[in-house]
């Protein structure tokens, strides 16, 4: 069955930054994208953006431009989400998710959480 | 971006009672909205897709409707594993976004 696990979860210092994984198993990866998706309880679930995993190409929300970076290993069939620049207002569950548009499938989620 | 206004914000039913959550979208999005249950903890599972298909495992009770830019998402029997939080998906236009969620619980 399909199944997208990620990373444990981040503590991490104001300016520095985090790189979760998100390792797909259960299907062809290059078959669905991958996206990420941030939730907080004040903002609720928003799209940061997806990565098409055979090519590698990106889409991102222009909100987090500039501070999430999406990269892919086909031969690990795993996804990458960098966040720099880290400030508390990062502090968050991040999921990936198969899919761009419609997420079928979820990872577990990661807590990152911003403090100094 | 596409604006997705859901309501009720919280609602509390009775067990075996219908409960309807609906999504208004800023614009019109045709049948690109998905609704997704959410528990304590966990991540979010799709249960209905296309605004009216269902999702593989479902239970039948879940139904999804859509009249113009307006979409509903109707449990028929609410049950006790139903509660939790309930969100809606456009899927029409990057970016995708997201209602803010209905939070369900058992009165």
């Amino acid at each position: 069955q399909v199944q997208l696990q990620q990373s444990g979860a981040e503590l991490a210092k104001p300016g520095s930054s985090v790189k979760i994984s998100c390792k797909a198993s259960g299907y062809t990866f290059t078959s669905y994208y991958i996206s990420w998706i941030k939730q907080t309880t004040g903002q609720g679930l928003e799209y940061i953006g997806y990565i098409n995993t055979g090519s590698g190409g990106t889409n991102y929300n222009e909100k987090f431009k500039g501070k999430a970076t999406l990269t892919v290993d086909k031969s690990s069939s795993t996804a990458f989400m960098q966040l720099s620049s880290l400030t508390p207002d990062d502090s968050a569950v991040y999921y990936c998710a198969s899919g761009y548009g419609l997420f079928d499938y979820w990872g577990q989620g990661v807590m990152v959480t911003v403090s100094s | 971006d596409i604006q997705m206004t859901q309501s009720p914000a919280s609602l509390s039913a009775s067990l075996e009672e219908i409960v309807t959550i609906t999504c208004q979208a800023s614009q019109d999005i045709g049948n690109w909205l998905a609704w997704y249950q959410q528990k304590p903890g966990k991540s979010p599972q799709l249960l209905i897709y296309g605004a009216t298909s269902l999702a593989d495992g479902v239970p039948s009770r879940f139904s999804g409707s859509r009249s113009g830019t307006q979409y509903s998402l109707k449990i028929s029997r609410l049950q006790v594993e139903d509660p939790g939080i309930y969100y809606c998906l456009q899927g029409y236009s990057a970016p995708w976004t997201f209602g803010g969620g209905t939070k369900l619980e058992l009165k």
